[in-house]
């Protein structure tokens, strides 16, 4: 299995608190994700990021931000947590661009905002 | 119209069926991918596809690149192959953005 966990596993917490989530790879892999996943929806990009300190929005960024100072930890944060970030969050990570090396994803870190 | 479509979204099947989830999508790609979440469970990468046809044990994944559509074929279906597989595909000439995914099948095999 790649080496890759995400933490906490499980949050609940109430509407305008902070939140940040956690990435930790041990793979050494370029390219990291965070992702959501709602009912309904496919797995929906947050922020990518394609090196240490090089990070870009995806399709739902309002409302997060990201950071990576260090190869193997990427950091999801909400500023001010509202019940429609309420998900399940999925960080993953790749050794290619676009996808054409293996991906592979956390565990999972379910989110419930009050 | 979403650029990933997935069909069917749900299939029940008994034990030993033959199965078949297939993806179309409109974009140009340089991947596609299969991937598999059980239940309350993460994601696994199942396959990845640029042409062509891939076998690992029970499972095919073939892929029609004029067409624009991929199957995820499971032979001799079992009961622990119950989950959702997801089909996703990276775009051509995308940066890093990672993938564009579809919704998912939400396969049981009853026993």
């Amino acid at each position: 299995d790649a080496g890759i966990t995400q933490s906490p596993r499980h949050k609940v917490t109430e509407t305008g608190t902070p939140v940040t989530l956690r990435c930790h790879q041990t793979e050494n892999h370029r390219y990291m994700y965070w992702y959501r996943q709602d009912p309904g929806h496919g797995l929906r990009l947050i922020h990518y990021s394609y090196g240490v300190k090089d990070t870009d929005k995806g399709e739902v960024s309002d409302g997060y931000s990201v950071s990576r100072s260090k190869t193997e930890d990427f950091l999801l944060t909400l500023e001010s947590a509202t019940s429609s970030q309420t998900s399940v969050y999925f960080c993953a990570i790749s050794d290619r661009t676009g996808i054409t090396g293996e991906l592979f994803f956390g565990e999972g870190s379910r989110l419930t905002v009050l | 119209k979403n650029e990933v479509e997935q069909s069917p979204q749900n299939l029940t099947a008994q034990e030993g069926e033959f199965i078949t989830i297939n993806c179309s999508y409109s974009v140009g790609i340089s991947a596609l991918h299969w991937l598999q979440q059980h239940p309350g469970g993460g994601i696994v990468s199942l396959f990845m596809l640029s042409s062509g046809k891939k076998k690992h044990g029970r499972l095919i994944a073939t892929i029609n690149i004029q067409e624009k559509h991929s199957s995820l074929h499971i032979t001799a279906s079992h009961p622990r192959d119950s989950a959702v597989y997801i089909c996703a595909v990276g775009k051509a000439g995308g940066g890093a953005d990672g993938l564009t995914f579809g919704k998912g099948t939400h396969l049981i095999i009853q026993p």
